[in-house]
């Protein structure tokens, strides 16, 4: 149990273009979904968390208009990396936290490798 | 906000020793310290997790202990094997936030034949 998905896994993008990656819960709800972001070597930075039918809530220095949140179903959450350059390049991975009141663990999906040329 | 600090940030041990990876925080309201593991190119993978109500959490080989008066915890890997080889997180996170995990910066663990 406790599966998340990401898809796609890897994608090579031109300067300029837009990015869709998918967040999926396989097993389970997830009101709440989360987006990091992962450079080599380093630890995981939250980029924002993703909540099913409200608006997504972003760290600082995130720029929602660049990384565009979508969380329309209790299975279902997208990150769209709008007008993508090279330094957008990097590991992106989200996790679920799984439906119920006190539940705090976390599921990480497999990870998107993102590279803007 | 909270900040996790974590060490050592390399540690290689020879097969069969144990294995020490310990994180501080500093938000005394955390409540929920999990541990993940991560190897190359993968997902982290949660491995172990602790809440504040508890001392120490035991699974087979691994086992976490938290001191919340001093504001750490600490994951333990006894008879280190091969495929121990990974990097460790450790993060915290506060009931109320949504669960927002704050991490750790990792330790690469090495183990040698």
């Amino acid at each position: 149990g406790a599966v998340v998905s990401q898809h796609p896994s890897r994608v090579i993008c031109k300067s300029g273009t837009s990015v869709k990656i998918e967040c999926r819960s396989l097993d389970f709800q997830a009101t709440t979904m989360f987006w990091y972001r992962q450079f080599p070597k380093k630890s995981l930075m939250l980029m924002a968390t993703s909540n099913e039918g409200s608006k997504a809530t972003y760290e600082q220095g995130v720029e929602k208009d660049k990384f565009l949140i979508n969380h329309a179903s209790l299975t279902l959450s997208t990150l769209t990396v709008t007008s993508a350059h090279p330094e957008d390049s990097s590991f992106y991975i989200c996790s679920a936290r799984l439906w119920a009141p006190t539940q705090e663990t976390q599921y990480f999906g497999p990870g998107t490798r993102l590279l803007v040329l | 906000g909270e900040n996790v600090e974590q060490h050592p940030s390399t540690l290689s041990v020879q097969e069969g020793d144990s294995a020490v990876i310990k994180c501080t925080y500093s938000d005394s309201a955390s409540n929920y310290f999990p541990w993940y593991k991560q190897e190359l190119g993968k997902r982290p993978q949660l491995i172990i997790d602790i809440r504040s109500n508890v001392g120490e959490k035991k699974d087979q080989r691994i086992a976490v202990t938290l001191n919340k008066t001093a504001k750490h915890f600490s994951l333990h890997i006894t008879e280190t094997q091969p495929e121990d080889s990974a990097v460790y997180f450790c993060a915290a996170s506060m009931a109320g936030t949504a669960s927002k995990l704050t991490f750790g910066t990792g330790t690469r663990l090495q183990v040698t034949l």
